[in-house]
């Protein structure tokens, strides 16, 4: 089982659109968890880090569910900027990265 | 505008050849991570420095891959002998102390050949 698991999508919806991305992780340890986003042929990029309460963003919020071990990111009124691929990151000591989820938001 | 620089960009060498890639950290940031990128495999931590010393390269080939960082603002990963399975994208990120929150950059699409 990989420590860090994502559904890959990709996930293609219209403008406008809600949108949620799961994210599962293998240590029940883990201290610190992050969604980071990363376009085409360029670097991850933070997007926000996820705190037990829940925290929101804009449009984005993300949420953490400790006793079930998994990680959520929702997206609201999508844009075509949105399109990205999101990555789900968790602190074991050291940053494991997810494989991504891919979101392609079309007009 | 701080950002993390790596040079070079691109590289295309042949299998057996020495890579060098270079990495210059956030001024002030003390922590330094190697990544590496495929298709496959996601993205996979290689090593990581605290403050120039090695942390961690669990995640690194000991055979052929070796990081060092001479002096706080240059980081280096060199493969050598490469081999085409070493073909992917090399990011180098950096960040302040245990925060973990990272900034990476711009990354070093590498091909052997």
């Amino acid at each position: 089982r990989k420590e860090v698991e994502q559904d890959p999508g990709p996930f293609n919806v219209p403008e406008g659109a809600t949108v949620a991305f799961n994210c599962t992780y293998s240590n029940s340890a883990s201290q610190s968890f992050f969604w980071y986003r990363q376009d085409c042929r360029k670097e991850p990029k933070l997007l926000m880090s996820v705190y037990s309460s829940g925290n929101e963003d804009g449009r984005f919020t993300a949420q953490l569910n400790r006793a079930s071990q998994y990680i959520s990111l929702l997206i609201r009124d999508s844009k075509l900027s949105d399109s990205a691929t999101y990555l789900c990151v968790v602190n074991m000591d050291k940053l494991i990265f997810g494989a991504g989820t891919r979101l392609a938001v079309h007009p | 505008d701080a950002r993390v620089t790596q040079t070079p960009r691109h590289k295309v060498t042949e299998m057996g050849q020495e890579v060098t890639m270079r990495c210059q950290p956030i001024l002030g940031h003390n922590t330094v991570f190697w990544y590496r990128q495929t298709m496959m495999q996601g993205l996979e931590l290689l090593a990581y420095f605290r403050n120039r010393a090695p942390l961690d390269d669990s995640g690194m080939p000991k055979d052929r891959f070796s990081a060092e960082m001479p002096d706080a603002t240059l980081a280096t990963l060199k493969i050598q002998p490469s081999e085409p399975r070493d073909s992917a994208v090399y990011f180098c990120a950096s960040g302040l102390g245990g925060s973990y929150e990272q900034y990476f950059g711009p990354g070093t699409r590498l091909t052997v050949t």
